[in-house]
């Protein structure tokens, strides 16, 4: 099993639609990581959490501690949403991070 | 400063070359970290450093693998004698320690082996 396991693997919704990706891990962590990665495009932090809740924009992350559990919402999604979204979990001793294996989500028109 | 810089941004090479990535983190940042990622699937970690020590390896990182930070700043990763296996994208990282800081990360250079 992996130490990092994210739902759905793939998806795609009407533009418009409420999204939400969900994440579990299995190890203590320091913080959880939500990164956007385009096709062929290098990766972007989205989000860093250590407990509660973050809202950039339209994006919305949720960390659960105690469930190890996290969520990324995206309202009103828009074809430009269309990317992998990756977990990450992040070592609290060095700092390396343990990587979902991503959900591509596509935003159709 | 500019972010994290990789270069090459993409690399195609015979079998059995040398091929040498570099790295260049955000200048405050002590720790600089490199992954790989293979197709349809999340990165995996090969390696970190912290200032110039090299703390900690993956077992994925083979002895045809070997990753300098001499200065503390810049890094390098080597690949010995090039497989067909080791195509993927290999990313590069950086971080500060003490805080809990944001991660960044590099555009990643994608290696071909043909």
């Amino acid at each position: 099993k992996n130490e990092v396991e994210q739902s759905p693997q793939n998806l795609t919704a009407q533009e418009g639609e409420f999204i939400t990706i969900n994440c579990s891990y299995s190890v203590g962590i320091s913080a959880l990581h939500w990164l956007q990665q385009h096709p062929g495009g290098g990766i972007v932090s989205l989000f860093m959490l250590s407990s509660g809740k973050k809202k950039h924009g339209r994006l919305i992350a949720t960390i659960n501690i105690q469930e190890k559990h996290s969520s990324l919402h995206i309202t009103a999604s828009h074809p430009r949403d269309s990317a992998v979204y990756i977990c990450a979990v992040r070592s609290s001793n060095t700092g390396k991070l343990i990587f979902g294996q991503g959900t591509t989500l596509q935003v159709k028109p | 400063d500019t972010g994290v810089s990789q270069d090459p941004r993409h690399k195609i090479t015979k079998r059995g070359q040398n091929v040498t990535f570099r790295c260049d983190p955000i200048s405050e940042h002590n720790r600089l970290y490199w992954y790989r990622q293979t197709l349809g699937q999340g990165p995996e970690f090969l390696t970190y450093f912290q200032n110039e020590a090299q703390l900690e390896k993956s077992r994925l990182l083979s002895d045809r693998f070997s990753a300098e930070r001499p200065k503390g700043s810049f890094s390098t990763l080597e690949i010995q004698r090039t497989e067909q296996g080791d195509s993927a994208m290999y990313l590069c990282a950086s971080s500060f320690t003490g805080v809990i800081s944001g991660y960044t990360f590099g555009s990643g250079t994608r290696l071909t082996v043909v």
